[in-house]
Protein backbone atom coordinates (compact mmCIF):
# COMPACT_ATOMS: atom_id res chain seq x y z
CA UNK A 1 0.00 0.00 0.00
CA UNK A 2 1.27 3.55 -0.71
CA UNK A 3 -0.64 5.25 2.32
CA UNK A 4 1.42 7.44 4.04
CA UNK A 5 1.20 7.05 8.01
CA UNK A 6 1.40 9.72 10.47
CA UNK A 7 1.97 10.11 13.73
CA UNK A 8 1.01 10.46 16.32
CA UNK A 9 -2.62 9.16 15.87
CA UNK A 10 -3.86 11.75 18.27
CA UNK A 11 -2.45 14.93 20.05
CA UNK A 12 -3.72 17.30 22.48
CA UNK A 13 -2.27 20.40 23.96
CA UNK A 14 -3.02 23.64 25.41
CA UNK A 15 -3.24 26.94 23.29
CA UNK A 16 -0.62 28.74 22.73
CA UNK A 17 1.91 25.58 22.45
CA UNK A 18 3.43 23.86 19.40
CA UNK A 19 1.77 21.11 17.51
CA UNK A 20 3.76 18.75 14.93
CA UNK A 21 2.94 16.13 13.26
CA UNK A 22 4.57 13.53 11.02
CA UNK A 23 3.86 11.79 8.11
CA UNK A 24 5.87 8.71 6.47
CA UNK A 25 5.68 7.08 3.35
CA UNK A 26 7.02 4.64 1.47
CA UNK A 27 7.76 5.03 -2.15
CA UNK A 28 9.30 7.88 -4.31
CA UNK A 29 7.04 11.01 -4.52
CA UNK A 30 6.13 14.00 -6.88
CA UNK A 31 5.05 16.19 -3.94
CA UNK A 32 3.38 15.72 -0.38
CA UNK A 33 0.78 17.55 0.53
CA UNK A 34 -1.38 18.31 3.79
CA UNK A 35 -5.10 18.75 4.65
CA UNK A 36 -7.17 20.02 7.72
CA UNK A 37 -10.78 18.38 8.33
CA UNK A 38 -12.92 19.71 11.05
CA UNK A 39 -15.24 17.56 12.53
CA UNK A 40 -17.75 15.84 9.83
CA UNK A 41 -16.74 18.49 6.94
CA UNK A 42 -14.78 18.45 3.97
CA UNK A 43 -11.20 18.83 3.48
CA UNK A 44 -9.17 21.83 3.29
CA UNK A 45 -6.00 21.92 1.72
CA UNK A 46 -2.96 23.67 3.66
CA UNK A 47 0.14 23.77 1.72
CA UNK A 48 2.28 21.23 -0.68
CA UNK A 49 5.35 20.83 -0.50
CA UNK A 50 7.64 19.43 -3.70
CA UNK A 51 10.08 16.62 -3.87
CA UNK A 52 13.05 19.02 -4.69
CA UNK A 53 11.79 21.23 -1.61
CA UNK A 54 12.76 20.53 2.20
CA UNK A 55 11.16 23.45 4.16
CA UNK A 56 8.15 25.69 3.19
CA UNK A 57 5.67 27.66 5.39
CA UNK A 58 2.36 29.19 5.15
CA UNK A 59 1.34 31.75 8.42
CA UNK A 60 2.33 30.02 11.54
CA UNK A 61 2.59 26.41 9.44
CA UNK A 62 5.50 25.22 8.85
CA UNK A 63 6.30 21.82 6.68
CA UNK A 64 9.65 19.57 5.87
CA UNK A 65 10.08 17.03 4.00
CA UNK A 66 12.90 14.83 4.18
CA UNK A 67 12.95 12.46 0.81
CA UNK A 68 15.92 10.28 1.82
CA UNK A 69 14.19 9.20 5.21
CA UNK A 70 10.83 9.01 3.32
CA UNK A 71 8.88 11.73 6.17
CA UNK A 72 7.30 15.17 6.31
CA UNK A 73 6.63 17.34 9.72
CA UNK A 74 3.83 19.72 10.07
CA UNK A 75 4.33 22.17 12.88
CA UNK A 76 1.85 24.64 13.74
CA UNK A 77 2.80 27.24 15.64
CA UNK A 78 1.13 29.44 18.67
CA UNK A 79 -1.76 26.79 18.51
CA UNK A 80 -5.47 28.04 19.03
CA UNK A 81 -8.59 25.88 20.00
CA UNK A 82 -9.80 26.65 15.87
CA UNK A 83 -6.96 24.73 14.74
CA UNK A 84 -8.64 21.43 16.59
CA UNK A 85 -9.35 19.33 13.65
CA UNK A 86 -7.70 15.85 11.70
CA UNK A 87 -4.71 16.76 9.81
CA UNK A 88 -4.10 14.39 6.91
CA UNK A 89 -0.81 14.30 4.76
CA UNK A 90 -1.30 12.95 1.21
CA UNK A 91 1.28 12.22 -1.34
CA UNK A 92 1.18 12.96 -4.96
CA UNK A 93 3.09 10.27 -7.45
CA UNK A 94 3.69 10.87 -11.56
CA UNK A 95 1.32 9.79 -13.95
CA UNK A 96 -2.39 9.38 -13.57
CA UNK A 97 -2.13 8.42 -10.14
CA UNK A 98 -4.51 10.25 -7.55
CA UNK A 99 -3.25 11.30 -4.02
CA UNK A 100 -3.15 9.16 -1.59
CA UNK A 101 -3.94 10.43 1.85
CA UNK A 102 -2.77 8.92 5.25
CA UNK A 103 -4.24 7.87 8.14
CA UNK A 104 -4.42 11.53 10.10
CA UNK A 105 -3.80 13.02 13.20
CA UNK A 106 -6.70 14.27 15.13
CA UNK A 107 -5.37 17.45 17.15
CA UNK A 108 -7.19 18.91 20.15
CA UNK A 109 -5.91 22.47 21.24
CA UNK A 110 -7.48 22.88 25.00
CA UNK A 111 -7.90 26.65 25.42
CA UNK B 1 -15.50 30.93 -7.64
CA UNK B 2 -13.29 28.38 -5.67
CA UNK B 3 -16.45 26.63 -4.25
CA UNK B 4 -17.25 22.75 -4.92
CA UNK B 5 -20.88 22.30 -3.75
CA UNK B 6 -22.60 18.98 -2.61
CA UNK B 7 -25.78 18.28 -2.01
CA UNK B 8 -27.46 17.26 -0.03
CA UNK B 9 -26.10 17.88 3.00
CA UNK B 10 -27.75 15.17 4.41
CA UNK B 11 -29.45 11.99 3.19
CA UNK B 12 -31.44 8.87 4.89
CA UNK B 13 -32.25 6.64 2.85
CA UNK B 14 -34.03 2.70 3.05
CA UNK B 15 -32.19 -0.30 1.77
CA UNK B 16 -34.55 -0.53 -1.17
CA UNK B 17 -34.44 3.15 -2.22
CA UNK B 18 -32.95 5.25 -5.34
CA UNK B 19 -31.24 8.07 -4.55
CA UNK B 20 -28.40 10.45 -5.80
CA UNK B 21 -25.38 12.75 -4.13
CA UNK B 22 -24.82 15.93 -6.63
CA UNK B 23 -21.78 18.04 -6.88
CA UNK B 24 -20.56 21.08 -8.87
CA UNK B 25 -17.88 22.55 -9.72
CA UNK B 26 -17.29 26.32 -12.03
CA UNK B 27 -13.24 26.78 -11.63
CA UNK B 28 -12.41 24.99 -14.89
CA UNK B 29 -11.01 22.09 -12.60
CA UNK B 30 -11.45 18.79 -15.30
CA UNK B 31 -10.78 15.99 -12.47
CA UNK B 32 -13.33 15.00 -10.14
CA UNK B 33 -13.51 12.93 -7.47
CA UNK B 34 -15.72 10.70 -4.94
CA UNK B 35 -14.30 9.62 -1.88
CA UNK B 36 -16.32 8.06 1.48
CA UNK B 37 -15.45 8.64 4.71
CA UNK B 38 -15.88 6.47 7.94
CA UNK B 39 -15.79 8.13 11.42
CA UNK B 40 -12.05 8.96 12.45
CA UNK B 41 -10.80 7.26 8.79
CA UNK B 42 -9.20 9.09 5.85
CA UNK B 43 -10.58 9.54 2.64
CA UNK B 44 -11.28 6.31 0.63
CA UNK B 45 -11.66 7.21 -2.89
CA UNK B 46 -14.27 5.61 -4.71
CA UNK B 47 -14.16 7.06 -8.62
CA UNK B 48 -12.02 9.46 -10.99
CA UNK B 49 -13.50 11.22 -14.05
CA UNK B 50 -10.74 13.13 -15.82
CA UNK B 51 -11.85 15.03 -18.74
CA UNK B 52 -15.52 13.64 -18.11
CA UNK B 53 -14.93 9.92 -18.41
CA UNK B 54 -14.29 7.58 -15.84
CA UNK B 55 -10.57 6.86 -15.03
CA UNK B 56 -10.23 4.88 -12.00
CA UNK B 57 -13.15 3.44 -10.28
CA UNK B 58 -11.23 1.27 -7.28
CA UNK B 59 -13.54 -1.74 -7.45
CA UNK B 60 -16.50 -0.10 -6.12
CA UNK B 61 -19.62 -2.56 -5.70
CA UNK B 62 -22.14 -1.80 -8.33
CA UNK B 63 -24.68 -0.22 -6.43
CA UNK B 64 -22.72 3.56 -6.23
CA UNK B 65 -23.29 4.23 -9.98
CA UNK B 66 -21.13 7.65 -11.24
CA UNK B 67 -22.16 9.63 -13.54
CA UNK B 68 -20.38 12.91 -15.05
CA UNK B 69 -23.03 14.63 -17.00
CA UNK B 70 -20.48 17.74 -17.93
CA UNK B 71 -17.28 19.21 -16.96
CA UNK B 72 -18.91 21.23 -13.95
CA UNK B 73 -21.18 18.19 -12.86
CA UNK B 74 -20.58 14.80 -10.84
CA UNK B 75 -23.17 12.40 -9.60
CA UNK B 76 -23.46 9.70 -7.64
CA UNK B 77 -26.89 7.34 -7.73
CA UNK B 78 -27.54 5.06 -4.79
CA UNK B 79 -29.54 1.80 -4.98
CA UNK B 80 -29.74 -1.32 -3.14
CA UNK B 81 -27.45 0.26 -0.30
CA UNK B 82 -26.35 -2.26 2.77
CA UNK B 83 -26.29 0.01 6.49
CA UNK B 84 -22.41 -0.26 6.72
CA UNK B 85 -22.64 2.30 3.67
CA UNK B 86 -23.68 4.78 5.71
CA UNK B 87 -20.97 7.04 5.59
CA UNK B 88 -19.44 10.56 4.56
CA UNK B 89 -19.54 11.33 1.27
CA UNK B 90 -17.03 13.34 -0.27
CA UNK B 91 -17.11 15.35 -3.96
CA UNK B 92 -13.28 16.69 -4.98
CA UNK B 93 -11.96 18.79 -7.81
CA UNK B 94 -8.68 19.48 -9.30
CA UNK B 95 -6.93 21.35 -12.47
CA UNK B 96 -6.17 17.81 -13.63
CA UNK B 97 -5.03 14.04 -12.09
CA UNK B 98 -1.97 13.96 -13.73
CA UNK B 99 -0.37 17.08 -11.78
CA UNK B 100 -0.72 15.85 -8.78
CA UNK B 101 -1.72 19.44 -7.31
CA UNK B 102 -4.23 20.76 -5.16
CA UNK B 103 -7.75 19.05 -4.55
CA UNK B 104 -10.80 20.92 -3.53
CA UNK B 105 -13.21 19.16 -1.59
CA UNK B 106 -16.87 20.36 -0.29
CA UNK B 107 -18.67 20.12 2.51
CA UNK B 108 -19.77 16.24 1.92
CA UNK B 109 -22.83 14.52 1.93
CA UNK B 110 -23.88 12.73 5.11
CA UNK B 111 -25.84 9.12 4.10
CA UNK B 112 -27.68 7.37 6.79
CA UNK B 113 -28.38 3.48 5.51
CA UNK B 114 -31.29 2.02 7.04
Amino acid sequence: SQQGEEDPQALSIQEGENATMNCSYKTSINNLQWYRQNSGRGLVHLILIRSNEREKHSGRLRVTLDTSKKSSSLLITASRAADTASYFCATGYSGNTPLVFGKGTRLSVIA
Amino acid sequence: DTEVTQTPKHLVMGMTNKKSLKCEQHMGHRAMYWYKQKAKKPPELMFVYSYEKLSINESVPSRFSPECPNSSLLNLHLHALQPEDSALYLCASSHGIADTGELFFGEGSRLTVL
